[in-house]
C-alpha cells in the first residue's frame, strides 16, 4: 500500500507556481521521497527524489519539512505541458532497486 | 539508448485468447518490473525481475498470467486465456543496478489492451 497522501486535483495557472503538497507521517529515517509524473497516454517520468534537504533540478524543486512528515513539489513556472497526475511515492533505502509502489496521485491541470 | 520500448502498443483481443506483451529494457538495466493500470486500481506492480531471475511476482493477479525474461534484452508478460477483465494498460519498467543510493525507473509507453 501507499503510504503517501496526496490530494486528487489541484489547478494552476500558467506561468504560476504550481505546489503540490504530500503527507507522508509514517515515513522512516531511512526512507526516501521520490516524485514522478505520468501525462497522458505516457508511462510515468521520474522528477525528483529526497531524504531531508531540499532539493533541486532542471524540472522541479522538492521541499521536505524538518520532521520529514510531508513534503511539497514546486514547479516554477507551471506550463500546459504539466499537466499530469503527479505521484509521491515512499522507498526504503539500502534495500536495491525495490519496486516504486504508487498511489492514487494528484491530478494537475494548468489552465491557460 | 531508444529507452524502453514496448510492443504492441496497442492490442484488441477476443476474451480467451493468448495474449503476449513485450518489452525490451534499457541496455545495461539489471531491474525490470512489470505494471497494470487501470481507472479502478491505478498502477499496480505485477512482477519484477533482477538479472532475469523473478523476484517477486506476487502481484500477478491469477494462474492465467505469465512472465518471462529470457535474456536481459527481453521480457514478455503471457496472459492465457485472456478476459475482458484484463483490459489495462500495461507498463514495463528498468531500473540500472544501485550503484548510488535508491536509482530510478524509466517506463515504457505501454500497451493497451482491450479484451471483448
Amino acid at each position: 500500500d501507499a503510504k503517501t497522501t496526496q490530494p486528487p486535483s489541484m489547478d494552476c495557472a500558467e506561468g504560476r507556481a504550481a505546489n503540490l503538497p504530500c503527507n507522508h507521517s509514517t515515513i522512516s529515517g531511512n526512507e526516501y521521497v521520490y516524485w514522478y509524473r505520468q501525462i497522458h497516454s505516457q508511462g510515468p517520468q521520474y522528477i525528483i527524489h529526497g531524504l531531508k534537504n531540499n532539493e533541486t533540478n532542471e524540472m522541479a524543486s522538492l521541499i521536505i519539512t524538518e520532521d520529514r512528515k510531508s513534503s511539497t513539489l514546486i514547479l516554477p513556472h507551471a506550463t500546459l505541458r504539466d499537466t499530469a497526475v503527479y505521484y509521491c511515492i515512499v522507498r526504503e533505502r539500502n534495500s536495491g532497486n525495490t519496486p516504486l509502489v504508487f498511489g492514487k496521485g494528484t491530478r494537475l491541470s494548468v489552465i491557460a | 539508448d531508444a529507452g524502453v520500448i514496448q510492443s504492441p502498443r496497442h492490442e484488441v483481443t477476443e476474451m480467451g485468447q493468448e495474449v503476449t506483451l513485450r518489452c525490451k529494457p534499457i541496455s545495461g538495466h539489471d531491474y525490470l518490473f512489470w505494471y497494470r493500470q487501470t481507472m479502478m486500481r491505478g498502477l499496480e506492480l505485477l512482477i519484477y525481475f533482477n538479472n532475469n531471475v523473478p523476484i517477486d511476482d506476487s502481484g500477478m493477479p491469477e494462474d492465467r498470467f505469465s512472465a518471462k525474461m529470457p535474456n536481459a534484452s527481453f521480457s514478455t508478460l503471457k496472459i492465457q486465456p485472456s478476459e475482458p477483465r484484463d483490459s489495462a494498460v500495461y507498463f514495463c519498467a528498468s531500473s540500472p543496478r544501485q550503484v548510488k543510493m535508491n536509482t530510478e525507473a524509466f517506463f515504457g509507453q505501454g500497451t493497451r489492451l482491450t479484451v471483448v
